[in-house]
């Protein structure tokens, strides 16, 4: 049963630390996808990648976040330096998508990273 | 800019039928409507998807009229376990780039 796995689960750091969330997609899916959860916002998208190439990141802070897919198999998710605001759980989720397919192919996500930021 | 927008919660009672509609305009022509569901502690899961029309599989329907602005999904006989958070997804008109737009979310809350 192919899974997307996220490490690490729970990560809790101080302001002004680095902090590195990596994502594994289920193998052969060419879309990963990005996203944050508050109770507040709700479910955000902050990035997605296609075939390792950045489709939309407007949803993400440039100026703290950035989002990498070194390769097909590891996606990840840098935030320097975090700030308390920055908590929340953040999920990645990988898709398959077919050229010129529908943007809005299913999503299988991770378990998510709980993020704290004290 | 497309826009979604659904109930924030809704009460049932074990054996009814919910319904959650989700109105979205200027979603992308050729996109799905993609609705999801989501337990507590957990990612969202996959539950229905469709372009227009009915569909249906073995957990619920997705109702789509012809002018595409609005989706319904239709989930049948609830139990306890059918308390969750469900989201619509489409995808936006917007150009080359493929903008999802996510629902904010219906909280389902299932009644003995």
């Amino acid at each position: 049963d192919a899974r997307v796995t996220q490490t690490p689960r729970h990560k809790v750091t101080e302001m002004g630390q680095e902090v590195t969330m990596r994502c594994q997609p289920i193998l052969g899916h060419n879309t990963v996808f990005w996203y944050r959860q508050t109770m507040m916002q709700g479910l955000e998208l902050l990035a997605y990648f296609r075939n390792r190439a950045p489709l939309d990141d407007s949803g993400m802070p440039k100026d703290r976040f950035s989002a990498e897919m070194p390769d097909a198999t590891l996606a990840t998710l840098k935030i320097q330096p975090s700030e308390p605001r920055d908590s929340a759980v953040y999920f990645c989720a990988s898709g398959l998508v077919y050229p010129g397919g529908r943007g809005t192919d299913t999503q299988y996500f991770g378990p998510g990273t709980r993020l704290t930021v004290l | 800019l497309a826009k979604t927008t659904q109930p924030i919660s809704m009460d049932s009672y074990e054996g009814q039928e919910v319904n959650i509609t989700c109105s979205h305009n200027n979603i992308a022509t050729n996109d799905y409507i993609t609705w999801y569901q989501q337990f507590p502690s957990q990612g969202p899961r996959f539950i229905i998807q469709g372009y227009k029309t009915k569909v249906t599989n073995e957990v619920a329907s997705l109702f789509i009229p012809a002018d595409r602005k609005s989706s319904t999904l239709s989930l049948p006989r609830v139990s306890l376990s059918d308390t969750a958070v469900y989201y619509c997804l489409v995808g936006d008109n917007a150009g080359n780039n493929r903008k999802l737009i996510w629902g904010l979310g219906t909280s389902l809350a299932v009644n003995p």
